[in-house]
């Protein structure tokens, strides 16, 4: 049973682009949605987060969209740069902070 | 400040064979954390130590997979016998708790991985 689900599986987008990735959960007790960009050889690092009481976080060129009621929550990389090629995980943290991940997206800019 | 570091990076074995991978938390961090990535499927928790003692291992597949973490400091991750399902990349994560949420401090920081192959 996949409590986070994320889609699509890979994206391509073109340099200047925008990169939309979407996650859905199920367990309302989730408290916390972080996303982890990692590139090959790395392990996962946390690139920006939300807490389910914030409908939108903007860092930089990177912004999660949440919605609570539809308990949906989406990355938007605006003008992608090839240096944003890499597998990006949604994650919702429960109990002791253990974190559920979704099977990932791997993203590739092209010039 | 170092990161959390993974050995060894890959490993190759025989089915029936034994693995032992090692993690070194960053240091004064006294949570870590064990997921494994099956290729193409999620990150999925194993188990979670504060300090030496397991607080949660709901994630351990079966008991071939035996996780300790004498002292507090590093942990080790054995997988006796191996099986080909047990291939996959095993994470290590470390954080530091008691902090506000988001603070960033509490945030698990992972290692590079360990990748595993059973053949």
């Amino acid at each position: 049973q996949q409590q986070v689900k994320q889609s699509p599986q890979s994206l391509i987008v073109q340099k200047g682009g925008i990169s939309i990735i979407n996650c859905a959960y199920e367990n309302t007790a989730f408290d916390y949605f972080p996303w982890y960009q990692q590139f090959p050889g790395k392990g996962p690092a946390l690139l920006i987060a939300i807490r389910p009481d914030v409908s939108e976080k903007k860092e930089g060129r990177f912004t999660i969209s949440f919605n609570k009621s539809a308990k949906q929550f989406s990355l938007h990389i605006m003008d992608s740069q090839p240096g944003d090629s890499a597998t990006y995980f949604c994650a919702a943290r429960g109990g002791g902070n253990k974190l559920t991940f979704g099977t990932g997206t791997q993203l590739k800019v092209e010039l | 400040e170092a990161g959390v570091t993974q050995f060894p990076s890959h490993s190759v074995i025989e089915k029936g064979q034994t693995v032992t991978l090692r993690c070194d938390p960053i240091s004064g961090h006294d949570n870590l954390y064990w997921y494994r990535r099956v290729m193409g499927k999620e990150i999925k928790f194993l188990l979670h130590f504060v300090k030496e003692s397991k607080q949660d291992e709901s994630g351990m597949p079966n008991n071939r997979f035996l996780a300790e973490r004498t002292g507090g400091t590093y942990s080790t991750l054995k997988v006796q016998p191996a099986e080909l399902e047990d291939s996959g990349v095993y994470f290590c994560a470390s954080s530091q708790e008691g902090l506000p949420l988001l603070s960033g401090a509490n945030v698990l920081t992972f290692g590079a991985g360990s990748r595993l192959t059973v053949l």
